[in-house]
């Protein structure tokens, strides 16, 4: 079975510190990979998408960048991070392909800025 | 693009009425739409999901309903339990170059009072 992984679970930053989550896949092959953050009680903003290996789609312009280095691993990262930061962070994994299936997405990483 | 809205954005019933949630989609090629909660400081959980080849689907107390022609799905939740109580969102895809992506709506907090 598919299991997702994300880590770590909480993090408190000071501000212009650098950031790196990371989220990796297990059982299965070159899946979709998503970032979403959560602020607090608001919805779901996608980051970040990756179809493979090398290949990352932005939707928001901000400090943050994404890699995804190994088929079933993708990494969250800043420079310098902002106040505005904040927030819960969220991997998810989908089946390739045309045919949509629905997210399973990872534990989270609770980020706080200070 | 894809937009999807959804209605309304708290709800509280008591325990053992119904709820309803509703969202409307604006792609008309949109074949798959999911159902997520999400409970307090936790990940959101695929909870039901509806493709465009059927009208209805259900499990156990919880329902999804779909009309292509007017592009609106429904969440309906039976004898709601104080368990029910949680964050839920409704999504649909949106087909791009590189993959594909799920647009959330905004979400309904749902309080359920015993």
């Amino acid at each position: 079975s598919q299991t997702i992984h994300q880590w770590p679970a909480t993090l408190v930053q000071p501000v212009g510190s650098p950031l790196s989550l990371e989220c990796t896949v297990e059982g299965t092959s070159n899946p979709n990979l998503y970032w979403y953050r959560q602020a607090a009680g608001r919805g779901l903003q996608l980051l970040f998408y990756s179809v493979g290996i090398g290949q990352i789609s932005s939707e928001v312009p901000q400090n943050l960048s994404a890699s995804r280095p190994q088929d079933r691993q993708f990494i969250l990262s800043s420079k310098k991070l902002l106040l505005s930061d904040s927030g819960f962070y969220l991997c998810a994994w989908a089946l390739p392909g045309g045919r949509h299936y629905g997210y399973t997405f990872g534990s989270g990483t609770r980020l706080t800025v200070v | 693009g894809e937009n999807v809205e959804q209605h309304p954005s708290t709800l509280s019933v008591q325990e053992g009425d119904s709820a309803v949630i509703k969202c409307t989609y604006s792609d008309s090629a949109s074949n798959y739409f999911p159902w997520y909660k999400q409970e307090l400081g936790k990940r959101p959980q695929l909870i039901i999901d509806i493709r465009s080849n059927v009208g209805e689907k259900k499990d156990q107390r919880i329902a999804v309903t779909l009309n292509k022609t007017a592009k609106h799905f429904s969440l309906h939740i039976t004898e709601t339990q104080p368990e029910d109580s949680a964050v839920y969102f409704c999504a649909a895809p949106l087909f791009m170059e590189y993959g594909n992506k799920l647009v959330f709506g905004a979400g309904t907090i749902l309080r359920v009072k015993s």
